[in-house]
Parts: C-alpha cells; structure tokens; sequence
C-alpha cells in the first residue's frame, strides 16, 4: 500500500529557530494534509493542499505542496514552545479516497 | 473541541476481556473513521463507516468489529483482548472524505 515517510524523525530546537520537515511517498497524492498532535490528544489539521506546486500558510507555517506530487513540506517560523508536538502529513489513498494514509511522523521538541 | 466526541478517555483492562469505545461525530459528518495508534507509533486505519455502511476496511484484526448507528454515532467493539492491543483510538468525522476531524481519543491499557 501507499507509505508515507517523513523526516527528520525528531527535532530539537531552539525557540525563535525556523523548522522544515518534509514528507515524500512512493506514490502521487492529489492531496496533501498536515495535521499536529499534542501529547495525548488528537491530531489537528493545520494545513491542507489541493495542487501541485501550491503553497500555503497558516501563521507562522507554510507548506508546500511538491511539484511531483510525491512529496510535501512544512515550514515553520520562529519557533515557540507550543509547537511542541508530533507533526504528520497525510493524504486520501487513490485506491479508496475516503481513506487517509498517515505518515510516520515529526516530533518537535522546543528548548527556552 | 474539534466536535468529535470520545467515550471513554481512558479504559483499563484485563486481557481476554472485551470493551467497547464510542463516538458521536461533528454534526453533519455522516463518515466515521477508526484509527489506531499504538505507542510512538503513526496511525493505522482500521475502519470507515459512511452512514451507516461500512465503506473501508484498513488492518483491522478479525477480534474488532464495529458499527454505525442510524443516528450516525458509532462503536467500536475489541475483544479476547491481549497486551498488544494497548493504545490510543481515535474516532474521526468528515463531510468531505479527505479532511478529517478527529476526537480526543481514547487510551486503552491491557494489563
């Protein structure tokens, strides 16, 4: 099936300092969704992407949907310490569009 | 509050036994899906209903089963329960298909 691989895995960062993450498949995705999970609680959308080459911002994140269609990225700026948490990519299966295949995550950590 | 509400947050359990968790999705959603997420882990599909009908079926073990009712709430049912099964599950809702809502969760502990 369709997998999702994001990297790094983890991070470690300094509030104030700017994040890139990103996500790549094996696969094209016409979709691209990033959604953060705080510990113990449920993922939340933060960003969604609907086309190739799209770029969009939430605040301080941008991401950007890869010209490929294989892949996505997440910026975020001047960090701050509730950005602490798991940041996932996501997109709909081809197969089954209803269904969303999950990355394998992006833990963020913020240090003072 | 995404909405997505989630019964119980937390459920602690002997193994063999059987449980039961519960979801009401946002108002107006009429898919509901089930993820589960074990410790550190990604999240794995398991299950979508779409008013009422099951529509996709992900890795989800022959022990869970789970429904959605005609008021759109649904269930997810975990039996003959071993240590392995100890994890989060999520509910989720959408109207669209693609974007999807999720609940709180629900941590399940086997012991």
């Amino acid at each position: 099936g369709q997998q999702l691989n994001q990297s790094p895995q983890s991070m470690f960062i300094q509030e104030g300092e700017d994040v890139s993450m990103n996500c790549t498949s094996s696969s094209i995705f016409n979709t691209w969704l990033w959604y953060k999970q705080d510990p113990g609680e449920g993922p939340v959308l933060l960003i969604a992407l609907y086309k190739a080459g799209e770029l969009t911002s939430n605040g301080r994140l941008t991401a950007q949907f890869g010209i490929t269609r294989k892949d996505s990225f997440l910026n975020i700026s001047a960090s701050i310490p509730s950005d602490v948490g798991i940041y996932f990519c996501a997109g709909p299966n081809t197969g089954t569009a209803s269904k969303l295949t999950f990355g394998t995550g992006t833990r963020l950590q913020v240090t003072l | 509050d995404s909405g997505v509400t989630q019964t119980p947050k937390h459920l602690i359990t002997a193994t063999g036994q059987r449980v039961t968790l519960r979801c009401s999705p946002r108002s107006g959603d009429l898919s509901v899906y089930w993820y589960q997420q074990s410790l550190d882990q990604g999240l794995q599909f398991l299950i979508q209903y779409y008013n009422g009908e099951e529509r996709a079926k992900g890795n989800i073990l022959e022990r869970f089963s789970a429904q959605q009712f005609p008021d759109l709430h649904s269930e997810l049912n975990l039996s003959s329960l071993e240590l392995g099964d100890s994890a989060l599950y999520f509910c989720a809702s959408s109207d669209t298909g693609v974007v999807l809502t999720f609940g709180a969760g629900s941590r399940l502990t086997v012991l």
